[in-house]
């Protein structure tokens, strides 16, 4: 079992609905991070989530640290946010190191 | 707004050749990572700095990888010599400190060894 698991691996949906990816994690954690990787380019680091909740602009970013789940939203979908989205934390016992999620690839067809 | 630095964005190579790649941190940021992404796999973790000394390599080549981070701030990953599966994206990254500090990623460099 994959130390941090993302759901769906792949997401295909039309411009302008509420976009859900899920993550959960089976190891102790300082951080969670969401981040974004368009086709042939470099990271974006999105969130940083240690408890609660972050919004910036469309996107929404909430961790459960009792259940160790994540959840990414996005708003209002817009073909430019096709790309992969990639959940990682921050493991206590991996001295910090970022373990990483599979990704998720999104498709926003307009 | 600061952003990590990477240079070259792409590079073409001869197998067997020497190839060296170069990342500016942000700055202020004690952290710096260098990590490998095979086309269509995640991130895999080469090198971890902590200001000039190395945290953890142990996922580096090290008959053929070599990394540096003389003066604790820039960065240079070299590969001497080149093999046809080092093909891949090799990304940047830094961070404040190690623990609960973001990581900010710099544009990468794409290497493709013929």
């Amino acid at each position: 079992k994959n130390e941090v698991e993302q759901s769906p691996q792949n997401l295909t949906a039309q411009e302008g609905e509420f976009i859900t990816i899920n993550c959960s994690y089976s190891v102790g954690i300082s951080a969670l991070h969401w981040l974004q990787q368009h086709p042939g380019g470099g990271i974006v680091s999105l969130f940083m989530l240690s408890s609660g909740k972050k919004k910036h602009g469309r996107l929404i970013a909430t961790i459960n640290i009792q259940e160790k789940h994540s959840s990414l939203h996005i708003t209002a979908s817009h073909p430019r946010d096709s790309a992969v989205y990639i959940c990682a934390v921050s493991a206590t016992d991996s001295n910090y190191q970022l373990i990483w999620g599979a990704g998720t690839k999104l498709i926003i067809k307009p | 707004e600061a952003e990590v630095a990477q240079s070259p964005r792409y590079k073409i190579t001869e197998k067997s050749q020497a190839v060296a790649f170069w990342c500016d941190p942000i700055s202020g940021h004690a952290t710096l990572y260098w990590y490998r992404q095979i086309l269509g796999q995640g991130p895999e973790l080469l090198v971890q700095f902590q200001d000039e000394s190395v945290v953890d390599d142990s996922q580096l080549p090290k008959d053929r990888f070599s990394a540096e981070r003389l003066k604790g701030v820039d960065s240079t990953l070299k590969i001497q010599p080149a093999e046809l599966g080092d093909s891949a994206m090799y990304l940047c990254a830094s961070s404040r400190g190690r623990a609960r500090n973001e990581q900010y990623f710099g544009p990468g460099t794409r290497l493709t060894v013929t």
